[in-house]
């Protein structure tokens, strides 16, 4: 089985700039969620997807937004680009297969897309 | 709210000897435990999780990790270390009574260094 994919795996975009970025689950995982990772502040939770609904986010402003699609793909968008925004952006899928997340089954991530704002 | 805390940034470890990576946590309710680890230009691996029951949890790649309630700690072992184990190790938390969310909560993660 295919593991999560995150594309592209690099971006060099400048501030002021927006950005998109696209993960696609484990075929079958409904539940998809996006983290931040930064050398500073660690892993940092933006937001979460389960059946094309946001179930809930982080403390990110409202220029990072996401979607998901009915094929439970999804995307994240970055607006206006500062050079904070800089980080590697991970996406992790998880299996619920039912009307609900299951909220103790492991998350599996993808290899991310680093991004850099100059 | 929930926190983690590895009190470590890096550990070294002779290869043949156990390792641990310590991990303690704060949260309201009984807690989901995890143990994830990272390789370089990787995204984050799972390998152990921590529910409901023995205290002891086996994980991937030969990992285990002890759940201690009263000590609010959920430390990850391994009895023999590899070179291959070197990595980052993040431990994360999950409040088991916040149905609402799956967000974990990861601590600021643990260099393992194993030397030959």
């Amino acid at each position: 089985k295919a593991g999560v994919t995150q594309t592209p795996r690099y971006l060099i975009k400048t501030r002021g700039q927006q950005v998109t970025l696209s993960c696609s689950p484990i075929s079958g995982h409904r539940s998809v969620s996006w983290y931040q990772q930064t050398p500073g502040q660690g892993l940092q939770f933006l937001f979460e997807y389960f059946s094309e609904t946001q179930r809930n986010k982080g403390n990110f402003p409202g220029r990072f937004s996401g979607r998901q699609f009915s094929n439970s793909r999804s995307e994240m968008n970055v607006s206006t680009l500062e050079l904070g925004d800089s980080a590697l952006y991970l996406c992790a899928s998880s299996y619920g297969p039912g009307l609900q997340p299951i909220y103790n089954s492991p998350l599996h991530f993808g290899n991310g897309t680093r991004l850099t704002v100059t | 709210a929930q926190s983690v805390a590895q009190p470590e940034d890096q550990v070294n470890v002779a290869e043949g000897n156990p390792l641990t990576v310590k991990c303690t946590y704060s949260v309201s309710g009984n807690p989901y435990l995890f143990w994830y680890v990272q390789y370089p230009n990787r995204g984050l691996q799972f390998l152990l999780k921590y529910i409901t029951g023995d205290n002891l949890v086996k994980g991937s790649y030969g990992f285990e990790a002890e759940f201690n309630k009263s000590q609010t700690s959920f430390h990850l072992k391994k009895p023999t270390a590899l070179v291959s184990d070197s990595a980052l190790y993040f431990c994360a938390v999950k409040n088991s009574m916040d149905t609402g969310r799956r967000a974990l909560t990861f601590g600021s993660g643990t260099r393992l260094q194993v030397q030959p």
